[in-house]
């Protein structure tokens, strides 16, 4: 069956800095990979989409990358703020019907 | 507002009894789906529908049933809930997931359901 993993539960990381979350996969072949981020008591909100045929997609501040050889994905965000703050989740897909998503990376930002 | 609700938000119940949550979406979103939060799990897919009268299982649909009458509603029914069925839920909504127009799915806010 399928896994997805997401790099060690918590990361804590200075102000500025740039944290980088891990999405990492096995037994599947996804067309789409999606991050989100979830705020404590609340629904997982989109941030960014990358398709199989993408390399990296940016906006703002975040950079994702996503190589299927690899079968991971790379989350960045540049010049993190304390409001970065939060649990980011990966969810892959293949057919766009049926979604899997990692357990997420609590990610704090220390000012 | 666009956006996807769900009701109730909390709900504490007993073994046995019947119950719904409900869902909708004001976004006209062809697609919408079920999912349950678990600590150490992540968010694993109980139900999905691509349309109305359309539904399909996810990946934990056990003890679970839905339906989509309308394009709007995707109700979430537990026939007789049992304690490992406490979880935190979420519903979500999507104008096209798949194909060359792929979207985000849009989630509400969650419901926390306790059984005992």
């Amino acid at each position: 069956s399928q896994k997805i993993e997401q790099n060690s539960e918590a990361l804590n990381i200075q102000e500025g800095k740039t944290a980088t979350l891990t999405c990492n996969y096995t037994n599947y072949s996804p067309a789409y990979l999606q991050w989100y981020r979830q705020d404590p008591g609340r629904g997982p909100v989109f941030l960014l989409l990358i398709r199989e045929n993408e390399k990296e997609k940016r906006k703002e501040r975040l950079k994702v990358t996503f190589d299927t050889t690899l079968k991971q994905s790379l989350f960045h965000i540049t010049a993190s703020q304390p409001a970065d703050s939060a649990t980011y989740l990966c969810a892959l897909t293949n057919t766009g019907n049926q979604f899997y998503f990692g357990t997420g990376t609590s990610l704090t930002v220390i000012p | 507002e666009a956006q996807v609700t769900q009701n109730p938000r909390y709900l504490i119940t007993v073994t046995g009894k019947k119950l719904t949550v409900t869902c909708s979406q004001n976004m006209n979103h062809e697609y919408m789906s079920w999912y349950r939060q678990d600590p150490g799990l992540g968010l694993r897919q109980i139900y999905y529908s691509m349309n109305v009268e359309v539904t399909d299982k996810g990946d934990v649909p056990e003890g679970y049933k839905v339906s989509r009458k309308e394009k709007r509603n995707f109700p979430l029914i537990l026939e007789s809930p049992s304690p490992n069925q406490t979880s935190l839920y979420f519903c979500a909504s999507s104008l096209y997931p798949g194909g060359a127009q792929v979207n985000e799915q849009y989630f509400g806010p969650g419901t926390r359901l306790t059984v005992t």
